[in-house]
């Protein structure tokens, strides 16, 4: 069974579409979050979720916004799509109160073309 | 807010030979994670460290966090091409912060 599992695992969209990334975890954790990686693998912090509350929300644009329906659900919504946000994203989760290495999704390439 | 540097950026390895990576902090951390990224592949978490001092192996794997914990090494022994990947150190307060992480090229 996938522990945390990210939809599409590939999306290639023109400038100016909107899209969405789905993600879903079955650990039973209560921290949710997504990473951006550049094409330099720089890993970075976009949003956090805890029990469906926002707990982390870093500098991004407001064409990102992230919806978590329940705890074991997270997803993003990217509006106007640019060519600076073709990266690639991970979702990954976490038992907050264990401040514990965080799991993985197999993340999203996503390129805007 | 709390950063680290990790050194080297690359690190081109010979089948067999030893290597080391490291990612050093200005301030004191309360802990640190590391983790590893194969080619196209997603973060995996390998461990944390937490105590002044501390050493943890896993097999040919070797973390040790700093006496002062301000920095942190990872040594791999008797490098595999298995070991090919992206090592990144992660500083865990609040938020998941990582390095910029060491590209391993193994040659055999």
């Amino acid at each position: 069974d996938t522990a945390v599992s990210q939809t599409p695992k590939y999306l290639v969209t023109q400038m100016g579409n909107d899209k969405s990334i789905k993600c879903e975890q079955n650990l039973g954790h209560d921290t949710m979050y997504w990473y951006k990686q550049d094409s330099k693998k720089f890993l970075k912090i976009m949003f956090s979720y805890n029990n469906k509350e926002l707990i982390i929300n870093e500098t991004v644009p407001n064409r990102f916004s992230p919806k978590s329906p329940d705890k074991a659900h997270l997803n993003l919504h990217i509006n106007s799509l640019e060519l600076g946000d073709s990266a690639v994203y991970f979702c990954a989760s976490s038992l907050l109160s264990a401040n514990y290495g965080y799991t993985f999704g197999s993340g999203t390439r996503l390129t805007v073309v | 807010g709390q950063q680290v540097m990790q050194i080297p950026q690359y690190q081109h390895v010979q089948e067999g030979e030893d290597f080391t990576t490291y990612c050093n902090s200005s301030t004191t951390l309360s802990n640190i994670q590391w983790y590893k990224q194969r080619p196209g592949g997603h973060p995996v978490f390998l461990i944390q460290l937490v105590k002044s001092g501390e050493v943890k192996k896993q097999k040919r794997l070797t973390f040790q966090f700093g006496e002062a914990k301000k920095n942190s090494s990872l040594h791999i022994t008797a490098t595999q091409t298995t070991d090919v990947g992206t090592y990144f150190c992660a500083l865990s307060w609040g938020k998941l912060q990582f390095g910029a992480g060491t590209q391993v090229v193994v040659t055999p």
